[in-house]
């Protein structure tokens, strides 16, 4: 079966602008989960859902932020406003379930805000 | 508390040697830690994972050792390869969501 997928692969975009970006979980996964990666960091926890519910969203860096997964399947993260700090690389995962099981990552999409 | 320490940053090991990196957390509420290999342009993918019930796991040429007191926790990679030049990222489960350290850049030398 087919990993995690996310599209567009590369997004460019003017500050100010606003993006969404998109992700297609393993099939079966009801865990679904967005980090984002900055140039030569870890990935930092942005959003969790459980299903279509966002089980935690804590990590969501402030109200331009949202993430929505009406189905429980596809989910997507838009950036209102984009800022030149949001450049970064943007990973989603999935799980079967939450609790013990592993995550797996998608090949991330690179947003670059000029 | 939520922190996870990688350390080193960058690591250059010659073909068959040993290549060890070193991670540390505080929050004793984490209860899963996984390793991740990430290839440039690729997502992390897991590599091996160790629950803190366990002092050792060994998969092929991959070992995580676990020390619940000192809060630290390692990988080793015995016999390395050209192929596992990859930068590394240790981390910890805690409610759910992964913390990640900062990741060790791992060169192997020919």
């Amino acid at each position: 079966g087919a990993g995690v997928s996310q599209t567009p692969s590369n997004k460019v975009t003017e500050k100010g602008k606003y993006v969404e970006l998109r992700c297609d979980p393993i099939s079966g996964h009801t865990a679904l989960y967005w980090y984002r990666q900055s140039l030569g960091q870890g990935p930092e926890f942005l959003i969790y859902f459980q299903g279509t519910g966002a089980a935690d969203d804590s990590g969501l860096p402030n109200d331009r932020f949202f993430a929505v997964r009406p189905e429980g399947s596809v989910s997507t993260l838009k950036i209102q406003r984009t800022e030149r700090g949001d450049s970064a690389v943007y990973l989603c995962a999935s799980s079967l379930a939450g609790g013990g099981n592993e995550q797996f990552f998608g090949p991330g999409t690179r947003l670059t805000v000029l | 508390q939520q922190q996870v320490k990688q350390s080193p940053q960058s690591l250059i090991v010659q073909k068959g040697g040993i290549s060890i990196i070193n991670c540390a957390y505080e929050n004793t509420a984490f209860d899963y830690f996984p390793w991740y290999q990430q290839f440039p342009g690729k997502g992390p993918a897991l590599l091996i994972a160790i629950r803190p019930d366990v002092s050792e796991k060994k998969e092929g040429r991959f070992t995580i050792s676990f020390n619940k007191s000192a809060k630290q926790f390692s990988l080793h990679i015995m016999d390395s390869q050209p192929g596992d030049s990859a930068t590394y990222f240790c981390a910890a489960r805690g409610a759910q969501k992964l913390v990640f350290g900062q990741g060790t850049r791992l060169t192997i030398n020919p």
